[in-house]
């Protein structure tokens, strides 16, 4: 079985400040690894995906994320927060074999001071 | 695009009552699934297709109906409300296979009371 767990339900940076989310998965195969957003009374929209080529991935608004076999870790970055980056974040994982169905994590809630 | 529609967005239901979700998606996509998202606990799988005709359970199939007739419409029915079924609903589709991003729709928020 696979699974997700993201460490701290709530995340608070300055705006300016090093963005980091934490998600470590667990799967029995190689996996695929995602990171959506959602925007309050909004529906998810992907950020960036790990399909097992590049280790670091790139992906919209400055994130980024590594994945780390050795430490199952799929940790999200941004260098530098912005109020509009306010949102809760999924870390999702799904076999790439077979069919894909998605297993979320909890979410974590990034907060944005000024 | 429309990508993937779901009405209605917001509803009350009372104990007991019954009601369809509806969910259409216009990409041509074969997967589509049904999420519930509930304060702290994530989404979870409430029903998936990989096909017209094809319906298989997730995580938390109890208390929910799906049926699957055409490509486009992926309908979740509710037949005897519970308060235990208050959740906010997500739909969501992909391509078959590969690591194809999956598209959601804006959700639909539901109460039962």
């Amino acid at each position: 079985a696979q699974s997700v767990t993201q460490l701290g339900s709530h995340v608070s940076v300055s705006e300016g400040a090093l963005v980091l989310l934490r998600c470590n998965y667990s799967s029995s195969v190689p996996p695929y690894l995602f990171w959506y957003v959602q925007y309050p009374n909004q529906g998810l929209q992907l950020l960036l995906k790990y399909t097992s080529a590049a280790t670091l991935v790139k992906g919209i608004n400055g994130f980024e994320a590594e994945f780390k076999k050795s430490e199952t870790s799929f940790h999200l970055t941004k260098p530098s927060a912005h109020m509009s980056d306010a949102a809760e974040y999924f870390c999702a994982v799904s076999p790439n074999t077979g069919f894909q169905k998605l297993v979320f994590g909890t979410g974590t809630r990034l907060l944005v001071s000024p | 695009n429309a990508g993937v529609t779901q009405t209605p967005k917001f509803r009350i239901l009372k104990i007991g009552q019954s009601m369809t979700l509806q969910c259409t998606q216009d990409m041509n996509h074969n997967y589509m699934y049904w999420y519930r998202q509930d304060p702290g606990m994530g989404l979870k799988l409430i029903y998936y297709s990989v096909g017209a005709g094809i319906t298989d359970k997730g995580e938390v199939p109890n208390g929910y109906n799906v049926s699957r007739s055409t490509t486009e419409d992926f309908p979740l029915r509710l037949e005897l409300a519970a308060p235990s079924q208050t959740s906010v609903y997500f739909c969501a589709s992909n391509q078959i296979e590969g690591n194809t991003e999956a598209f959601f729709g804006q959700g639909t928020r539901l109460t039962v009371v």
